[in-house]
């Protein structure tokens, strides 16, 4: 089955903590990318990748990183987490960024 | 500045009422433009696209949008809503000269039986 896979779903977590958000596809897509979705705010891209080692900025990249070092894979970094990255994350591909984007379940971060 | 834009935040209709969504967009060249659905605590699915031509788009569950240059709009419509089209969706546009996807808010759409 064709999907986008997020892992965890919920995570907890303090202030500073180094975390990772995993995201896998199986669909050879070329292109991916993170969101974090916030109430009245829509989906804000916050990094993609057009292929393997080629990654850019979206339009709210402070306090996260990402990597792309297998095609299936593009996971999210935080490395000091802050109140304010509490949010919804999903993680999307796509065979290219004007084609039908895939998305995952979604991780719902807190950081306290 | 560039951006995409849903003016309504919340919408109600009755179950079999006709339904729009507004969309607008502020680009300088035609954007590829999508609108995704929400349904509660799941991501998101592609309703429709449209790239070129027919400016009338079908797409899935008996949605369809319309495209005008002239207002820069992207609206999406259906003739009949029905309870299960309750969720929030979201108008989006790709800039392929940017590699980049941009959402608008959403709207929330409430469905009264």
């Amino acid at each position: 089955e064709a999907q986008v896979t997020q892992n965890p779903r919920y995570l907890i977590t303090v202030t500073g903590k180094k975390l990772t958000v995993t995201c896998s596809q199986n669909m050879n897509h070329e292109y991916m990318s993170w969101y974090r979705q916030d109430p009245g705010l829509g989906l804000r891209q916050i990094y993609y990748s057009m292929n393997v080692e080629v990654t850019d900025k979206g339009d709210v990249p402070e306090g996260y990183k990402v990597s792309r070092k297998e095609k299936r894979n593009f996971p999210l970094i935080l490395e000091s987490p802050s109140p304010n990255q509490t949010s919804l994350y999903f993680c999307a591909s796509s065979f290219e960024v004007n084609t039908e984007a895939f998305f995952g379940q979604g991780t719902r971060l807190t950081v306290v | 500045a560039q951006s995409v834009t849903q003016p309504d935040i919340h919408i109600t209709v009755s179950e079999g009422a006709s339904l729009e969504l507004r969309c607008n967009y502020s680009y300088g060249a035609t954007p590829y433009l999508f609108w995704y659905v929400q349904s509660p605590g799941q991501g998101l699915q592609l309703l429709l696209k449209y790239f070129s031509g027919d400016t009338l788009v079908q797409g899935i569950k008996g949605f369809e949008a319309e495209f005008k240059r002239s207002q820069s709009s992207f609206n999406l419509r259906k003739p009949s809503v029905h309870w299960s089209d309750a969720a929030e969706y979201f108008c989006a546009v790709a800039l392929l000269n940017f590699n980049k996807f941009y959402f608008g808010s959403g709207t929330k759409l409430n469905v009264k039986p």
